[in-house]
């Protein structure tokens, strides 16, 4: 198994919404990534999981919550969203540091609307 | 900081033309460098990497060559497909856990 699944696929949220954006992997990789892509551009990292532990947080407002309950699973929560938050979530993982030329695996992401 | 510089698209071609993708960089230190791709409605996926200067990546038909004295990776591939009609980002390792990519090149193949 070498896919990374994310779901849902599409999600539709009010301003007052609370909603989770879920992330799942099986290939044992220590390392993990949330990414906001809006259309037309490159990704831009959000959040870093390694070992299960929050290492990186590129300053990104808390009204996005990560959690990695293990090491199978992302998750990223949302509450109190604004429109200009619409865009493209990916999630992806690596085994190792992008240092050691690790590759990321990337799922297919969650196409996020805030009305 | 480190940073990549990729060439403006859209790029429209007829199949079985030669694509070239220009990629230049700016960076401290050593980093790896890698070409991804995204396919309409998909994440992104690796197309090839290099790990230190004149390395040669390959796949799928495209190349790259880490050439640290003109610090360029431009991605290249002789004869396209309809199939290769995709979004190309250049992309350099920042540190342990970051990439810093280009802006992306859409490249559109005609039959």
């Amino acid at each position: 198994d070498t896919e990374v699944t994310q779901t849902p696929k599409h999600l539709v949220m009010g301003m007052t919404n609370k909603k989770s954006l879920k992330c799942e992997q099986h290939m044992g990789h220590r390392a993990m990534y949330w990414y906001k892509q809006k259309a037309k551009k490159p990704p831009e990292l959000m959040f870093v999981y390694s070992y299960e532990k929050l290492s990186i947080n590129e300053s990104v407002p808390s009204r996005f919550s990560p959690e990695c309950p293990n090491s199978s699973l992302l998750n990223l929560h949302l509450h109190a969203l604004q429109p200009e938050d619409s865009a493209l979530y990916l999630c992806a993982s690596s085994q190792g540091t992008l240092a050691t030329n690790e590759k990321l695996f990337f799922g297919s992401g969650t196409q996020l609307s805030v009305l | 900081g480190n940073s990549v510089t990729q060439m403006e698209g859209p790029v429209t071609l007829s199949e079985e033309a030669f694509l070239t993708i220009n990629c230049t960089y700016t960076a401290t230190g050593y980093p790896s460098l890698f070409w991804y791709v995204q396919y309409p409605g998909e994440g992104l996926q690796l197309l090839l990497k290099a790990t230190k200067a004149d390395d040669k990546g390959s796949n799928k038909g495209f190349e790259a060559t880490y050439r640290k004295e003109t610090t360029s990776f431009h991605l290249e591939k002789g004869s396209v497909q309809v199939s290769d009609s995709a979004v190309y980002f250049c992309a350099l390792s920042e540190n342990d856990y970051k990439l810093s990519f280009g802006a992306g090149t859409t490249v559109t193949v005609r039959a």
